[in-house]
């Protein structure tokens, strides 16, 4: 079964300071990407970062960045100086290559950013 | 910047009862979904639609639940005959290419059925 599990459903940060949202997937499939979503509250989900599997460098988007371990199946993200917007829900979530964009997510971690 | 457009925001209804969510999402995107989250849980996946069909569903998505593109702009979801365990979050979303996962929501309408 693919399952995506993140087992903190809560962070908290201080601002300018950096965070670690764990993620790890369960799939049996070669071809797939990988994504972080940021739902602030009230706001729609929006794709903060995005990752192939077939490719070994991990992502980076500006103060966002990932490391991706394929076989250990790990998908972490990193907040770098983070800001008070970005506290929101963060979903990692996963989709098969080659299929219709199907995203299977985990449960989400709710980021608070103290000022 | 373009964006998904959800209505109503919160609905609240009586079960038995058939409720429609509407859609509006990025006009030049051709691939559509529903999620939905019942709160505290994950957010699943309802339907995919595709060049005026169901592309795929979830087992969730049984014979209480249709969508629709009526007009070539809005695309909606019904549900025929409300249940308790209806009430949720449902997200639609839109994206432009297939396998990419860039997926653009809304902000997503609240079910609550008594």
């Amino acid at each position: 079964a693919q399952t995506v599990t993140q087992s903190q459903p809560e962070m908290s940060v201080q601002e300018a300071e950096t965070v670690t949202l764990s993620c790890t997937y369960d799939t049996s499939e070669s071809d797939y990407y990988l994504f972080w979503y940021k739902q602030p509250p009230s706001r729609q989900m929006i794709l903060v970062i995005r990752q192939e599997a077939y490719k070994q460098q991990n992502a980076t988007e500006n103060r966002f960045s990932v490391n991706f371990q394929k076989a250990a199946k790990s998908f972490s993200l990193k907040i770098s100086d983070s800001q008070l917007g970005d506290a929101a829900m963060y979903f990692c979530a996963y989709v098969v290559g080659g299929a219709t964009n199907k995203l299977i997510f985990g449960t989400g971690t709710l980021l608070a950013v103290q000022p | 910047e373009p964006e998904v457009t959800q209505t109503p925001s919160h609905q609240v209804t009586q079960m038995g009862q058939e409720v429609i969510l509407r859609c509006v999402p990025i006009s030049n995107h051709l691939y559509f979904y529903w999620y939905r989250q019942i709160l505290g849980q994950k957010v699943e996946f309802l339907v995919s639609f595709y060049n005026n069909e169901i592309s795929e569903k979830s087992e969730i998505f049984d014979d209480q639940f249709s969508v629709e593109r009526p007009d070539g702009s809005n695309f909606t979801l019904k549900i025929r005959s409300t249940k308790l365990e209806d009430s949720a979050m449902y997200f639609c979303a839109s994206g432009g290419q297939q396998n990419t996962g860039e997926l653009f929501f809304g902000e997503g309408s609240r079910l609550t059925v008594l």
